[in-house]
């Protein structure tokens, strides 16, 4: 069975550019997770959905930040406009559902740089 | 502040000795976790633990939960350079959310 699946697995831009990171959750998890990793804050939470629907988004650092799950199969996270600051590893997870099953599945992550 | 917290930071041992990391916590819990993140990679969940559980085990992996003093340990026994990552506990808060707070991690290397 194939993981969590990111693209692009690098995105380097210049500062003020829209960038869309995307994910391919397991298939059958119920459960999907934006993250964003740094040096200086760890992993942090940034939203997630259950059944497609934004359920906790209090992570979202601020309203150029963006998440969508159109489908059960596909998410996207969206930076519009980007800054420097937002340079980080974004990490997608999947769950199959909570509890005992909350165990989270994660993709490689998108190693994004903005210039 | 971030929910669960390992110490040490860092910590380097030989081939065949055994490693221990700590994590504490702040709230109750439902579950707590362990994961795993190799140099360039995703997360790996190792192992959870439920409240009600004291011990668990998965092969060469042991961890302790005492709730009355909010901790949760992980021991890897006779450790293999291919264990050198970076080691995270996770909580799960009890009741509402179904969502996991992750500590700022142990870097764990394993020299030959």
């Amino acid at each position: 069975d194939a993981g969590v699946i990111q693209s692009p697995r690098h995105e380097v831009t210049e500062m003020g550019q829209e960038v869309t990171l995307r994910c391919k959750p397991i298939s059958g998890h119920d459960y999907l997770f934006w993250y964003r990793q740094t040096m200086m804050r760890g992993l942090e939470l940034l939203i997630y959905f259950n059944n497609n629907v934004p359920i906790d988004d209090s992570g979202m650092p601020e309203d150029r930040f963006s998440a969508k799950m159109p489908n059960a199969s596909f998410s996207t996270l969206k930076i519009q406009p980007s800054e420097p600051r937002d340079s980080a590893v974004y990490f997608c997870a999947s769950s199959p559902a909570g509890g005992d099953q909350s165990a989270q599945h994660f993709g490689d992550g998108t190693r994004l740089s903005i210039l | 502040s971030q929910q669960g917290e390992e110490d040490p930071q860092a910590l380097s041992i030989q081939e065949g000795e055994n490693a221990t990391m700590n994590c504490s916590y702040k709230t109750s819990i439902n579950n707590l976790q362990w994961y795993r993140q190799n140099s360039g990679r995703g997360l790996v969940h190792l192992i959870l633990i439920r409240s009600n559980e004291r011990e668990k085990h998965s092969g060469r992996l042991r961890v302790t939960l005492d709730t009355s003093k909010k901790s949760s340990s992980l021991l890897i026994t006779a450790s293999r350079a291919a264990d050198t990552a970076s080691y995270f506990c996770a909580t799960r808060f009890s009741g509402g959310y179904n969502k996991l707070i992750f500590g700022a991690g142990t870097r764990l290397a394993v020299h030959p």
